[in-house]
């Protein structure tokens, strides 16, 4: 399984809008149902903020959301803040109950 | 509060062999699939092994088959990582994660493992 595909970095000014996307093929991303998003910050353990490709866990500010468009899965944080500043992966379930990651993103607030 | 704790990490010389612990609490340990998710240092997440819930089924990427062990004992809420012949390359910061229908919901804080002479 090779990994996902992700920007190496993207940036946005606050209160603006990013997207990460996240390109895998047919055999994970654009066929699962299974495709969540974590946010790392330095030194930590990844915390999920998506999964089922649009779900929220309880806790997790409305203003990030997840799509899915063919091979291509997009995590978009609106009203960018501070906090929002660190490292996000993608992740696909790849059938035969394993997993493929992103190479993930760098998400700088300007 | 769902909790996972990783020990057992340290330094191992190439060839050698390291045995990684999760305690688990705060959910049916028993009925969930657990995972095991590594980190180079600098590096990306990569899915090392999962294990479902009386562990009869284990799951292993390509690159540790036949080297990694993953089991668990649900009577101690724990989940474990035998890993032997180590190289280089397996050094990383090892995260054990509950896979609950698919997603991994719930990490610990990781434990490092080095592999050098």
């Amino acid at each position: 399984q090779s990994a996902l595909t992700q920007p190496r970095s993207v940036s946005g000014s606050p209160g603006q809008s990013v997207t990460i996307s996240c390109t895998g093929t047919s055999s994970d991303v654009g066929g699962s149902k299974y495709v969540s998003w974590f946010r790392q910050h330095p030194g930590k353990a990844p915390e999920l903020i998506i999964y089922d490709v649009t779900q929220r866990p309880s806790g997790v500010p409305g203003r990030f959301s997840g799509s899915k468009s063919g091979n291509t899965a997009s995590l978009t944080i609106s009203g960018l803040q501070a906090e929002d500043e660190s490292d996000y992966y993608c992740c696909s379930y790849a059938g035969s109950h394993s997993y493929v990651f992103g190479t993930g993103t760098k998400v700088t607030v300007l | 509060e769902v909790q996972m704790v990783e020990s057992g990490g340290g330094l191992a010389q190439p060839g050698g062999s390291l045995r990684l612990s999760c305690a688990a609490s705060g959910f049916s340990f028993s009925t969930d699939f657990m995972t095991w998710v590594r980190q180079a240092p600098g590096e990306g997440l990569e899915w090392v092994a999962n294990i479902n819930g009386d562990g009869s089924e284990r799951y292993y990427v390509d690159s540790v088959k036949g080297r990694f062990t993953i089991s668990r004992d649900n009577a101690k809420n724990s989940l474990y990582l035998q890993m032997n012949s180590l190289r280089a390359e397996d050094t990383a910061v090892y995260y054990c994660a509950r896979d609950y229908y698919f997603n991994l919901d719930h990490w610990g804080r990781g434990t490092l493992v080095t592999v050098s002479s």
